[in-house]
Order: structure tokens, then sequence, then C-alpha cells
């Protein structure tokens, strides 16, 4: 069975780059699109992209200017940068995949805010 | 973007009721539409893929159905455990978009 953990930094100044991590456990890395997920605080869901284990992204136009997903094969790990955030990013950010269909594996949930 | 729509945005219900949440779609994505259910402070969980599908340790009380543009999430038997908010998800067509959620609570 498909797991997953994140982490990263839940504080961050305006301009500063967001970075977080999710690592695979217990299954296929390679079979799967690894996606980020974010939701500001009172609101709705939000699809930032999706990464393969070979490193092709497919981003959300809304963000794609300011977002790099990256893949580490050797450790199963999954990587996702926002770059310049501001108050707007404040966000729970979740790591998620689908084994079957869309995201029936989802990760914790990691708590960010950007204030100065 | 596809926008997808719930309604109603929030519901009162009591421990027993049948509750119906529906999710309506800006242009048709075929079956390709997940339900989750999300409790406070806590990640999303998947009830329904596939519209029709349910996600292997959901209970039966929870169904879905339509196709297209239409969609309902149906609660036979509203236990205390559902009170939460349920958010449909379309992933036919990128960017993957999600309603804005339907909030379940307690009357």
């Amino acid at each position: 069975q498909v797991q997953v953990q994140q982490w990263g930094a839940g504080l961050l100044k305006p301009s500063e780059t967001l970075s977080l991590t999710c690592a695979v456990y217990g299954g296929s890395f390679s079979g799967y699109y690894w996606s980020w997920i974010r939701q500001p605080p009172g609101k709705g869901l939000e699809w930032m992209g999706e990464i393969n284990h070979s490193g092709s992204p497919n981003y959300n136009p809304s963000l794609k200017s300011r977002v790099t997903m990256s893949v580490d094969t050797s450790r199963n790990q999954f990587s996702l940068k926002l770059r310049s955030a501001t108050a707007a990013d404040t966000a729970v950010y979740y790591c998620a995949t689908g084994t079957v269909d869309a995201f029936d594996i989802w990760g914790q949930g990691t708590v960010v805010t950007v204030s100065s | 973007d596809i926008q997808m729509t719930q309604s109603p945005s929030s519901l009162s219900a009591s421990v027993g009721d049948r509750v119906i949440i529906t999710c309506r779609a800006s242009q048709g994505v075929r079956n390709d539409l997940g339900w989750y259910q999300q409790r406070p402070g806590k990640a999303l969980k998947r009830l329904i893929y596939g519209a029709t599908n349910l996600q292997s340790g959901v209970p039966s009380r929870f169904s879905g159905s339509g196709s297209g543009t239409e969609f309902t999430l149906t609660i036979s038997s509203l236990q205390p455990e559902d009170f939460a908010t349920y958010y449909c998800l379309q992933y036919n067509s990128f960017p993957q978009t999600f309603g804005q959620g339907t909030k379940v609570e307690i009357k």
C-alpha cells in the first residue's frame, strides 16, 4: 500500500521560495503521477501540478511561472518549489497521487504561512 | 478551466437523514469525477471515483451517480462521523478542478 509523508518549512517571508518534499513508501514510485494540491484557509482546493518518475511535469497554468516540481528517484521523493511567495500563498499544502484514478493517496498536509 | 459548482454550499441534517449533494461541471467530464470527505484539520479522503465506484473501505451508505455534467453524492443514512465537508473533483481535463465544497452540519 502506497503511503506518502511530507515536510517543509512552515513560515516564509514575502518574496521567499516555498519548498516542500514528499516521500513515497510501500509501493511503486515509477507507476504514478505525483501531485501537489493546496487549500488556503477557509477556501477551496487548487491542484498545482504533477510530475512523474521521469521528471516530466504538468503545471497549473495559474502558477506555471512560479512553480518547479522535481523528483529524486533514488530516494522515492518529489518536491515542490514556489518562488516569490506572497500572503496569497498561505495554505495547507498536500502531496497526493492516484493509484486508481485520481488522488486516493494523500499526505498529511503542511501548513505554510507567508508573513512578514 | 472546467468549473465545478456544488450545491448546496452547506446543509443541516440529523442522524439517519438521507443527504444528497450535487456537483455540476461547466462542460462534460464523462465519468472522470471523484467525491471526497474532509474532516476538520484532516486530509481529504476519497469516497467515490469514476462517478459511481465506491472506494475500498468506505461504507455502503455512500453512493455516487451521474455522468457528463451532472453528478450526485448520496448518503443514505447520515451517521455522526459523516459530519464533514464534501468536495467533488473532475480529472477529465487539465487543470483538474475541485468544487467549492459542501459542509454537512448537525441539525
